[in-house]
């Protein structure tokens, strides 16, 4: 099963401030396998970047996802009020899809 | 508009079995696996398993494998999501979602208690 570890565990930032999330995947995903999904409290959660890069539908371009392989970066331009969540990057690159154990993103 | 609809909340003792239920609509049901992510108390999301409307083939994570079955009745667009003898570890919140690899789109989430 591959292994997905995130970091850092907890961000705490201020609203307006950018947030860099990292990923890695052991071991390496074959081509670009990697997901990025954000979850608010009480919610369900949202599929924001696929393919390592591409945003999905409907995802502001604050949100960009670089990398491959075996790390990924999930890069919050000006964190907004409603950004304050949880994040979790996926591997589907092989059976079962592991979740890394996520990092929160809350406010200073 | 694609929606998944959940049932609702659930209370069983342990021991017991549960069906969770998610129909779909705004969408060709058929031309979209389902997948299903469990999230404990206090933990991250646990990719589960998957299974095909189209010709109902699954597969599950070896984590979930033997103790969950995942179904589809695609004449109501349903998927569901079977736990037999269930038991305190098993209270959860338990999501499906669109999709055979990503999910683009989410059930509301159906709440476990396992309790005696």
């Amino acid at each position: 099963e591959f292994v997905v570890t995130q970091s850092p565990g907890t961000l705490s930032l201020s609203p307006g401030a950018r947030a860099t999330l990292s990923c890695r995947v052991s071991p390496r995903v074959s081509g670009s396998y990697l997901a990025w999904y954000q979850h608010r409290p009480g919610q369900a959660p949202r599929l924001l970047i696929y393919g390592s890069s591409t945003r999905a539908t409907g995802i502001p371009d604050r949100f960009s996802g670089s990398g491959s392989g075996t790390d990924l970066t999930l890069t919050i331009s000006r964190l907004e009020p409603e950004d304050f969540a949880v994040y979790y990057c996926q591997q589907y690159g092989n059976s079962p899809f592991t979740f890394g154990p996520g990092t929160t993103v809350d406010i200073k | 508009e694609v929606q998944l609809v959940q049932s609702g909340a659930e209370v069983k003792k342990p021991g017991e079995s549960l069906r969770i239920s998610c129909q779909g609509s705004g969408y060709s049901f058929t031309n979209y696996w389902i997948t299903w992510v469990r999230r404990m108390p206090g933990k991250g999301l646990e990719w589960m398993g998957r299974i095909d409307p189209t010709d109902s083939y699954t597969n599950y994570s070896p984590s979930f494998r033997g103790h969950v079955t995942i179904s589809v009745d695609k004449s109501i667009n349903t998927a569901y999501l079977h736990l037999s003898s269930l038991k305190a570890s098993d209270a959860a919140m338990y999501y499906c979602a669109r999709g055979a690899l990503t999910m683009d789109s989410w059930g509301q989430g159906t709440p476990v208690t396992v309790s005696s």
